[in-house]
């Protein structure tokens, strides 16, 4: 069965420290994963997109890497603001799964405080 | 540009009515997704539209339908409410074939069923 577990299912940390958000997903054939920051009452927004060969991209204070091998995935934060405070939601697209059938995961929820 | 615009952002129901939700997708784009959000949870998919077709489905009952117009926009109707319909209905819209269909979502109806 196609899943994505996301690690921890909530976090807090203060203001200006980092941290790492985890993705494990069984998907097969692998397309591609996203990484989405959804705002309390809003829609998600993509930060990332990671595909087969890309190992690690960045987005600003945003880092995600991929493992294909061990089908797992992080997305890491530095130096955060409050304003990173929101769901971060990893979602896969496998090869083959329909007209678009994508996996999404239950998200991380993420509060940086003052 | 606007983006997905969805309509109305909140609606309070009682069991047994039936409501419809509506969602304009993002210029250019001929895709439209509905999803499913209840609280503390990741999206889950109800069915995917394009050339005003149902395309996909997930697991929902028939109570939920919908319709896809010329223009691309989009209806969500569900009869015969329960309380445990009670959530955040999200459309995202995408474009077949292009970036590697990123979906751009709307910032929801928060739908409470009394």
């Amino acid at each position: 069965k196609n899943q994505v577990e996301q690690s921890p299912q909530s976090l807090i940390i203060l203001e200006g420290k980092n941290c790492t958000l985890q993705c494990n997903y069984t998907v097969s054939p692998f397309s591609n994963l996203r990484w989405y920051k959804q705002d309390t009452g809003r829609g998600p927004v993509s930060l990332t997109i990671m595909t087969f060969s890309e190992n690690t991209k960045s987005n600003g204070r945003y880092t995600a890497t991929l493992d294909a091998d061990t089908k797992q995935s992080s997305l890491h934060i530095t130096a955060s603001q409050l304003s990173d405070s929101a769901s971060y939601i990893c979602v896969v697209r496998g090869v083959n799964t329909g007209f678009q059938k994508l996996v999404f995961g239950t998200g991380t929820r993420l509060l940086v405080s003052p | 540009d606007a983006g997905v615009t969805q309509s109305p952002t909140h609606l309070i129901k009682t069991r047994g009515q039936q409501v419809t939700l509506r969602c304009s997708p993002k210029s250019g784009h001929d895709t439209v997704s509905w999803y499913q959000q209840a609280l503390g949870q990741g999206p889950q998919f109800i069915f995917q539209y394009y050339e005003e077709e149902e395309r996909q489905r997930g697991n929902f009952p028939d109570r939920f339908s919908g319709h896809q117009f010329p223009n691309y926009s989009s209806e969500l109707n569900v009869n015969a409410l329960l309380l445990g319909d009670s959530a955040l209905y999200l459309c995202a819209s995408s474009r077949l074939g292009q970036e590697n269909e990123k979906l751009f979502f709307g910032s929801g109806t928060q739908l409470s069923v009394l």
